[in-house]
């Protein structure tokens, strides 16, 4: 069984701040996914990456995917209130979609 | 477009009861599944499909039917609830297993409590 852990678990920061969420596991993945989720909503995703060392940027959100495709990050410049949410990734495999624990967001005014 | 569409939102159960949990998608993906999402265990696969006529269990099926008489309907049965199954129930589908570039799209969930 593939396993994604994700850290940290919840982090609650300031307005404007940056921070960075990490993705890691022992095992190989094809593509890495990460999606956000708000509450009562179903995730959505963000972004894949498939290659590894690859970076992909969305405005202010950076991933990176690791060399050898065991893990990925993501990074939040200037974060603002409404990036709050559950940032999960997923790891992508022969057997489907694996997906981390999550990590909740506060972003605070 | 609708996307994927789950019903009801919100479900009460008494233990015992049994239920089916509707989803449809309306993008012609071949690939659906069910997922269920609990505090601190994340998101958790029940069962899925790979296309109409063929459905296979994925990590946590016990007290859970799925059928795939469609392309675009997959429903989850409950046969007899338990306190244990309340959680947030997602289905999701997409193009093809959910590797490479091909994104889960979900639907916004069904709330279920067993009491």
């Amino acid at each position: 069984t593939q396993l994604l852990e994700q850290s940290p678990q919840f982090l609650s920061i300031q307005e404007g701040e940056n921070l960075t969420v990490y993705c890691n596991s022992s095992s190989v993945f094809s593509s890495l996914q990460w999606y956000r989720q708000e509450p009562g909503e179903g995730p959505v995703l963000l972004v894949t990456v498939v290659t590894g060392g690859e970076v992909k940027k969305l405005k202010r959100l950076t991933f990176q995917f690791g060399d050898a495709r065991k893990d990925s990050s993501l990074h939040i410049t200037a974060a603002q209130p409404g990036d709050t949410g559950l940032y999960l990734c997923a790891g992508g495999g022969a057997d489907g979609l694996t997906f981390g624990k999550g990590t909740h967001l506060i972003i605070q005014p | 477009n609708a996307g994927v569409t789950q019903t009801p939102k919100f479900q009460v159960l008494k233990t015992g009861q049994s239920m089916t949990l509707q989803c449809a998608q309306d993008m012609n993906h071949e690939y659906m599944s069910w997922y269920r999402q609990d505090p601190g265990m994340g998101l958790r696969l029940i069962h899925y499909s790979v296309g109409a006529g063929i459905t296979d269990q994925g990590e946590v099926p016990n007290g859970y039917n799925v059928s795939r008489s469609t392309t675009e309907d997959f429903p989850l049965r409950l046969l007899s609830a338990a306190p244990s199954q309340t959680s947030v129930y997602f289905c999701a589908s997409s193009y093809v297993r959910g590797f490479g570039n091909s994104p889960l799209h979900f639907g916004n969930g069904t709330r279920l409590t067993v009491t």
